[in-house]
């Protein structure tokens, strides 16, 4: 099983600044299979990037994902309001897992 | 609208069963794969069990392997997740996901996710 660890588990940061968000696998993610999700309090997660680096329909061009192998990064250009929230990276190149999640709150 | 609706969540004494449901409108049900991924309270995302497009695989979490059974109706649009030998730990919100890629033999990521079911798991 592949195992993904996120760093850092909470981010705090104030709404303009940027944020970076690790995602480490435990072995190769084959052809950038991995996924970044977003997750509101009482809601359920949203895909936001999928291939590592293609945003799904609708996301905002502040959010971009990047990486291959084991190491791979979510960047979110200048938080607004609306993106305090956790997010979770989870890898399908091999059977599916999901990492533990990085909460970005409000600083 | 693109959406799929759980169903059949609820309260269940350890070591009974309980049947979820997942209806999917919208989409080309049987174009896609689907997704069981659960949430314990306060905790991350797992997930649970995949199945192909025409049933072809079907795929579990270690931690539900023997215990859990995922199906299809794709004449009714419609996923389900048999859980027996319910554990205390399944205790979980259950969500209902719709696979992003078309046709594919092989699990990718999630575009479409349902609100979730709630299974608790207690004497």
């Amino acid at each position: 099983e592949i195992v993904l660890t996120q760093s850092p588990g909470t981010l705090s940061l104030s709404p303009g600044e940027r944020g970076t968000l690790s995602c480490r696998a435990s072995q190769s993610v084959s052809s950038r299979y991995l996924a970044w999700y977003q997750q509101k309090p009482g809601q359920a997660p949203r895909l936001l990037i999928y291939g590592a680096s293609s945003r799904a329909t609708g996301i905002p061009d502040r959010f971009s994902g990047s990486g291959s192998g084991t190491d791979f990064t979510l960047t979110i250009s200048r938080l607004e309001p609306e993106d305090f929230a956790v997010y979770y990276c989870q890898q399908y190149g091999r059977s599916l897992t999901f990492g533990g999640g990085t909460k970005v709150e409000n600083k | 609208e693109v959406q799929v609706v759980e169903s059949g969540g609820g309260l269940v004494q350890p070591g009974r069963s309980l049947r979820l449901s997942c209806a999917a409108s919208g989409f080309t049900f049987d174009d896609y794969a689907m997704h069981w991924v659960r949430q314990a309270p306060g905790k991350g995302l797992e997930w649970v069990s995949g199945i192909t497009w025409n049933s072809g695989s079907l795929d579990y979490a270690d931690s539900v392997k023997g215990r859990f059974t995922i199906s299809r109706d794709n004449a009714r649009n419609s996923l389900y997740l048999q859980m027996n030998s319910l554990r205390a730990e399944d205790t979980a919100l259950y969500y209902c996901a719709k696979d992003g890629a078309y046709s594919n033999m092989y699990y990718s990521y999630m575009d479409v996710w349902g609100k979730g079911t709630s299974v608790t798991v207690s004497s």
